[in-house]
């Protein structure tokens, strides 16, 4: 079965400046869809990027960026110019390519704060 | 866009009674899922279903049953609930065929069982 890890339960990050959000997951295939979501306290599940791993190009979203390790089965999400409305959940989360009826699988996710 | 609509969005139950969280989907998604979310932890799926009058459990199915005899509505129903029940759910739809993999969700329903 496929894990998804995140290993930073809380990151902080001064506004303006840039924070990187760790993810790594298990897998034992080789296509499959990447994603970072994003829930602010109003809980709402927002997709934030989305990779596919057969493209070898990271994923980028204005001020979101992925670092995209296929090998290391790595994917970290970066922001850049960090604002105060970025503060949330922050969730990793995987899904087979191929097997439609294949849900989500989420990692434990990262709490962003934005310091003024 | 209307999207995913759940309802509703809070309520609090005694040990032991029964309700149904509604779902419904206006984007003829045919994927529906329910996943449970509890404090401080990442999202559990607990049924799932490909079309309608078919579905599957997902990782936390006990306590909980679902129907799907419609593409657009997938109600969770919680038989006797319990206070593990106490979580955050959350319904989300996909459409396989042009599939980006993305999910899209409802707004949650926060139930507490006391």
């Amino acid at each position: 079965a496929q894990t998804v890890t995140q290993s930073q339960p809380e990151m902080s990050v001064q506004e303006a400046e840039t924070v990187t959000l760790s993810c790594t997951y298990d897998t034992s295939e080789s296509d499959y869809y990447l994603f970072w979501y994003k829930q602010p306290p109003s809980r709402q599940m927002i997709l934030v990027i989305r990779q596919e791993a057969y493209k070898q190009q990271n994923a980028t979203e204005n001020r979101f960026s992925v670092n995209f390790q296929k090998a290391a089965k790595s994917f970290s999400l970066k922001i850049s110019d960090s604002q105060l409305g970025d503060a949330a959940m922050y969730f990793c989360a995987y899904r087979n390519l191929y097997s439609g009826n294949t849900p989500l699988v989420f990692g434990k996710g990262t709490r962003l704060s934005v310091i003024a | 866009n209307a999207g995913v609509t759940q309802t509703p969005k809070f309520r609090i139950l005694k040990i032991g009674q029964s309700m149904t969280l509604q779902c419904a989907q206006d984007m003829n998604h045919n994927y529906m899922y329910w996943y449970r979310q509890d404090p401080g932890m990442g999202l559990k799926l607990i049924y799932y279903s490909v079309g309608a009058g078919i579905t599957d459990k997902g990782e936390v199915p006990n306590g909980y049953n679902v129907s799907r005899s419609t593409t657009e509505d997938f109600p969770l129903r919680l038989e006797l609930a319990a206070p593990s029940q106490t979580s955050v759910y959350f319904c989300a739809s996909s459409y396989i065929g042009r599939d980006t993999g993305e999910l899209f969700f409802g707004e949650g329903s926060r139930l507490t069982v006391l």
